[in-house]
């Protein structure tokens, strides 16, 4: 167990629609790292949140949004869904930014149909 | 458990012997690689790490060898156990104060008893 928590474990939804995935990360940790991975394109980095702020982004799209919240909590929010989104969804967090070990939570299957 | 990729390279080994994972990175401008494990249904997890400056590293049965002059990462593991059967993969990143790392397809390690 890595410490970080992620809910939902699974979720299926339709295209066109909206969801929100949560991330909370091991105590004291205040950076929380996005991820996707896919059988297609594998893991790829999205964004990056320190203490709050946005620290780096990657290969996220605009549909996509993230934010970290006081309590250190973060949310992914993929809006406009479509059948390529279904994937993998990881989150990690470190103690501090740049090139910290990450501690990577269990995921959250997305499925969309 | 979940698959994390279709047509991997795989490398079979008997418990016991010594294994050795490859990865050919593409960025001449990267300056740190982080190996990463995922064992089926979790998420990844860190092995090891190797800055630019240096060109091996070891761990608890692991060693990072790096060849920066053929963009080339490899990791050894000692004495494989059926536990290390997993999928392996390397990241790269030009840290520059970011983390915006890129992601190897892996290898799936399979250790037979």
């Amino acid at each position: 167990d890595s410490g970080v928590t992620q809910t939902p474990k699974h979720l299926i939804t339709a295209t066109g629609q909206r969801v929100t995935l949560r991330c909370s990360p091991r105590s004291g940790d205040l950076s929380v790292y996005w991820y996707q991975q896919s059988l297609d394109q594998g893991l790829q980095f999205l964004i990056q949140y320190y203490n709050g702020e946005e620290r780096a982004k990657g290969n996220i799209l605009e549909r996509f949004s993230a934010q970290q919240f006081p309590d250190l909590h973060s949310e992914l929010n993929l809006s406009s869904l479509e059948l390529g989104d279904s994937a993998l969804y990881f989150c990690a967090s470190s103690p501090r930014t740049g090139l910290d070990e990450q501690f990577f939570g269990p995921g959250t299957r997305l499925t969309v149909l | 458990g979940e698959s994390v990729g279709l047509h991997l390279p795989t490398l079979s080994v008997q418990e016991g012997d010594n294994s050795i994972i490859n990865c050919a990175y593409s960025n001449s401008a990267s300056d740190y690689f982080i190996w990463y494990k995922q064992e089926s249904g979790k998420g990844p997890q860190f092995i090891i790490d190797i800055r630019s400056n240096m060109d091996k590293r070891q761990g608890q049965r692991v060693t990072v060898l790096l060849n920066k002059t053929v963009k080339h990462l490899s990791l050894q593991i000692a004495a494989t156990q059926p536990g290390d059967s997993a999928v392996y993969f390397c990241a790269e990143n030009v840290s520059g104060g970011s983390y915006i790392p890129t992601f190897g397809r892996g290898t799936s390690l399979i250790v037979h008893p």
